[in-house]
Parts: structure tokens; sequence; C-alpha cells
């Protein structure tokens, strides 16, 4: 069965610092995605950022950026320059190639201390 | 392009009410999620549609949780009768399912208390 762990239930950083939060998932497919979700106290869930599981290359979004190992079935994201706006639950994501179906993680609370 | 509407936004109920919810998914999106969210925890998957039909609805408490998605659009959510364990973040979600653009788009959500 599919699953996704995030380890890190809730987390601290303060401001213009840098924060990674960890993710890993198992899986026996080869081709899948991985998503990072924010979720901001009391606002609607919106994706970070995406990576292709065929892709070597991690995937970056200006701040945001991952460290994808397939081999290890790791997927942890690293947010640089924190600012108070990113302190929101932060979800890792997976969804098989072929099947549509997401799998969530449990989260993280980000806390960004001014 | 307009998001994925959600109503009511909050409800609440007393136990053994009924209640339904709505999502109206972005325009053209063939796959429609449902999701429990419960406080603190990652949303849990309740039923997907594909275009009106159900793809996996296995977390579902069949006993008293029904969804349908009418000509493959809008879709219903009910619970009945509701129980305490049932106050939650209810998620609407669409995507279009096509490679690569299976981004899930959320709604904002229904809080659901039930007293």
């Amino acid at each position: 069965a599919q699953t996704v762990t995030q380890s890190q239930p809730e987390m601290s950083v303060q401001e213009a610092e840098t924060v990674t939060l960890s993710c890993t998932y198992d899986t026996s497919e080869s081709n899948y995605y991985l998503f990072w979700y924010k979720q901001p106290p009391s606002r609607q869930m919106i994706l970070v950022i995406r990576q292709e599981a065929y892709k070597q290359q991690n995937a970056t979004e200006n701040r945001f950026s991952v460290n994808f190992q397939k081999a290890a079935k790791s997927f942890s994201l690293k947010i640089s320059d924190s600012q108070l706006g990113d302190t929101a639950m932060y979800f890792c994501a997976f969804i098989e190639y072929n099947f549509n179906k997401f799998y969530f993680g449990s989260g993280t609370k980000l806390n960004v201390k001014p | 392009e307009a998001g994925v509407a959600q109503s009511p936004r909050y409800k609440i109920i007393e136990k053994r009410q009924s209640v339904a919810f709505w999502c109206n998914p972005i325009s053209g999106h063939a796959t429609l999620y449902w999701y429990q969210q419960i406080l603190g925890q990652g949303p849990k998957l309740l039923i997907q549609f594909q275009n009106n039909g159900v793809v996996d609805d296995s977390q579902l408490p069949k006993d008293r949780f029904s969804a349908e998605r009418l000509k493959g659009v809008d879709s219903t959510l009910k619970i009945q009768p509701a129980k305490l364990e049932d106050s939650a973040v209810y998620l609407c979600a669409s995507s279009s399912g096509t490679y690569p653009h299976n981004e899930q788009f959320f709604g904002p959500g229904t809080r659901l208390t039930v007293l």
C-alpha cells in the first residue's frame, strides 16, 4: 500500500532563515508525482511545488526547492529566506501516474517567527 | 479561471441530523475529490469521481455518507445521520486528470461542527 510519512509534526524557523521539511513515501510504482501543498490558517490549500518521478533534476519555485531522492523514497522541501507568510501547515502528497489517486501525509505545522 | 466553489462554508448541526455539502469544480475538470480533514490531520480521501462515475469510495462510511456527481459537474456530499466524530472540514478538490496537469485545486472547505 502507498503511504506518505511526515515525521515532523511541528517546526519553527526565524524569519529570513532556511528550513527543511521532511517527507518519505512508499510505493512499488516507478511513475508517479510528488507534491507539497501549503494550507495557511483558515485558508484553502494551495500547491507549492511539484516533482515528477522520472525527472532527476530537483524542482524549484522561487524560494521553494525540493531534494528528491528516488532510491531512498525521500522528498524534502526547503524554504529559503523564510517569511512570516510561510506560516502554515505543509502537506506532502503523492499520486500514481496511472491512477490519479492522491495520498497525503499528516502534515508539518511550520511557524515562522519574527 | 474560477476556482473550486463550495457551500456552505460553515455548518453547525445536532447529532443525528442530516447535512449536505455542495461543490462546483473548475470548469472542464473531469476528476473530483471529497476529503475529510479532522483538525490537526491531513486530508483523508472519502470519494473520487471521474466524470460522473465513482473511481474510489473505499474510505466512505457508506452507512451514513453518500455522494453523487450530477452530469459529471457539480457534486453533493451528504451525511445522514451525523455523529460527533464527523466534525471536520470537508474539502472538495478537482483536477483535469491528464498528464502533466494532475494538480489538485482545492475549494475553501466546509467546516462542520456536530454538537
